[in-house]
């Protein structure tokens, strides 16, 4: 059974800074990686999607990365705002079935 | 912690026919729960959002007579994908909140095939 940690739990940084949030799972044979981001009193809106052919994809200031071997996958978020602030989440999946882990919660201050 | 319980996680069924997937809360009370659907090699997407007691809403583009949601009690949503066709498999999946909180909890997913 797939499991996904997410490291850390909560993240509170300056503007400007960069930052890197962690993802780990524990079963490599994912068809695919998802990272979300989770706003109050919303559902979960997709940032990026990696293929599991795939080590890694960019959208403006976001990339993630991927690393099946190692079951890793980061989300590098660069020049951070006060309006990146939300919970972050990646969900693995696997045949059938897609596992999340249970965010972090990043709070950028002005 | 919490859990959510979705049932089935794999339907394969004739195209026309009706299928329902069964979201629970097992130890919380959702007073809202998400609807999401993923196509093969797309990201999810959120198809509706409903709060118990009242109608889904849903997103643009999610035909609401194709896909019946109802959340009449606090422990369990469904969704019916009505006259399913080839078009509609996918892969579906929930996601439930609880009162005052913030934080989803998420069911495993139901992977539909519409043959």
């Amino acid at each position: 059974k797939q499991e996904v940690t997410q490291i850390p739990a909560a993240l509170s940084v300056p503007e400007g800074e960069n930052l890197v949030l962690n993802c780990s799972f524990t079963d490599s044979a994912i068809y695919n990686l998802q990272w979300f981001r989770q706003d109050p009193g919303k559902g979960l809106t997709s940032l990026l999607l990696i293929q599991s052919s795939q080590r890694e994809q960019t959208s403006g200031r976001l990339n993630a990365s991927l690393d099946k071997s190692s079951g890793r996958s980061t989300l590098y978020i660069a020049a951070s705002q006060p309006g990146d602030s939300a919970t972050y989440l990646c969900a693995a999946h696997n045949n059938n079935d897609m596992r999340f882990g249970a965010g972090t919660r990043l709070t950028v201050k002005p | 912690g919490a859990v959510v319980s979705q049932h089935p996680s794999r339907v394969i069924c004739k195209s026309g026919t009706s299928v329902k997937i069964e979201c629970r809360s097992l130890d919380f009370q959702a007073t809202t729960m998400f609807w999401y659907r993923q196509f093969p090699k797309q990201s999810l997407m959120l198809m509706a959002t409903s709060n118990e007691g009242s109608k889904a809403t849903y997103e643009q583009g999610v035909e609401k007579d194709k896909f019946l949601i109802n959340h009449a009690s606090l422990t369990l949503s469904t969704l019916t994908v009505t006259s399913a066709h080839p078009e509609d498999s996918s892969f579906y999946i929930c996601s439930a909140r609880g009162s005052g909180s913030e934080k989803l909890f998420f069911g495993s997913g139901t992977q539909l095939s519409v043959l």
